[in-house]
């Protein structure tokens, strides 16, 4: 499995404020791919990052409040843009396998709380 | 209706107790199916996948699939006080990308 460091790990933000969240993978994927985990929720998938083009947004997130960017085949940022304290949550990482496709891999997560 | 349902818990067992945990689900266009384990603080950590009916074990878990009952089942045996943790699962239909995650469930395993 592919090893996966995300920074920051944790950070405390001012509501208005903007962060960037970095995914840095041990080895080139073609998929990466941005996931939020409000408090006590499960896992809702952010958007696709393929590098070389621009992100898949999903139904209910969008790019001027969360810019993606995915220069190389080992590394994407996330940015949380124009914060609020509905926003604070975790956000995680992840990688497809490059063999078994259908296998996602997770990163440890940024622990986000906006004042 | 929640595409996944999971009972969220908290589970509570005692140690060397068979544990079982399930997910239920309403789209038959899921082919894929994923446990995984978050500890607290912690990213999802993969324990089992399979994409077809019946059963897969590796060591002391069980992963068993029911695709005519959209049920999907993960048994852990003996558990240990180290298994506390929350279990995901996640389904993926056919040439997809997008995990759909239940809400977990707390396992808490006493000594």
């Amino acid at each position: 499995s592919a090893v996966i460091s995300q920074k920051p790990s944790r950070d405390i933000c001012q509501r208005g404020t903007s962060l960037t969240i970095q995914c840095q993978v041990d080895s080139q994927v073609t998929m990466m791919f941005w996931y939020r985990q409000q408090p006590g929720q499960s896992l809702t998938l952010i958007a696709t990052a393929n590098q070389g083009s621009e992100a898949t947004y999903e139904s209910g997130f969008v790019i001027d409040k969360f810019p993606i960017s995915r220069p190389n085949l080992t590394f994407s940022t996330l940015t949380v843009s124009n914060m609020s304290p509905e926003d604070s949550s975790i956000y995680l990482c992840s990688v497809e396998d490059p063999v078994a496709k259908n296998i996602q891999y997770f990163g440890a997560g940024t622990r986000l709380s906006v004042l | 209706q929640k595409e996944v349902e999971q009972d969220p818990g908290p589970l509570s067992v005692p140690e060397g107790a068979i544990v079982s945990l399930n997910c239920t689900y309403s789209n038959s266009a899921f082919q894929y199916f994923m446990w995984y384990r978050q500890y607290s603080r912690k990213g999802p950590e993969l324990l089992m996948y399979t994409y077809s009916s019946g059963n897969k074990e590796d060591g002391r878990f069980t992963a068993q699939v029911d695709k005519s009952s959209k049920y999907i089942s993960l048994f852990i045996r003996d558990s240990q006080p180290s298994d506390s943790a929350t279990y995901l699962c996640a389904l993926l239909m056919d040439s997809s990308y997008k995990l759909i995650f239940g809400s977990g469930t707390r396992l808490l395993v006493r000594p």
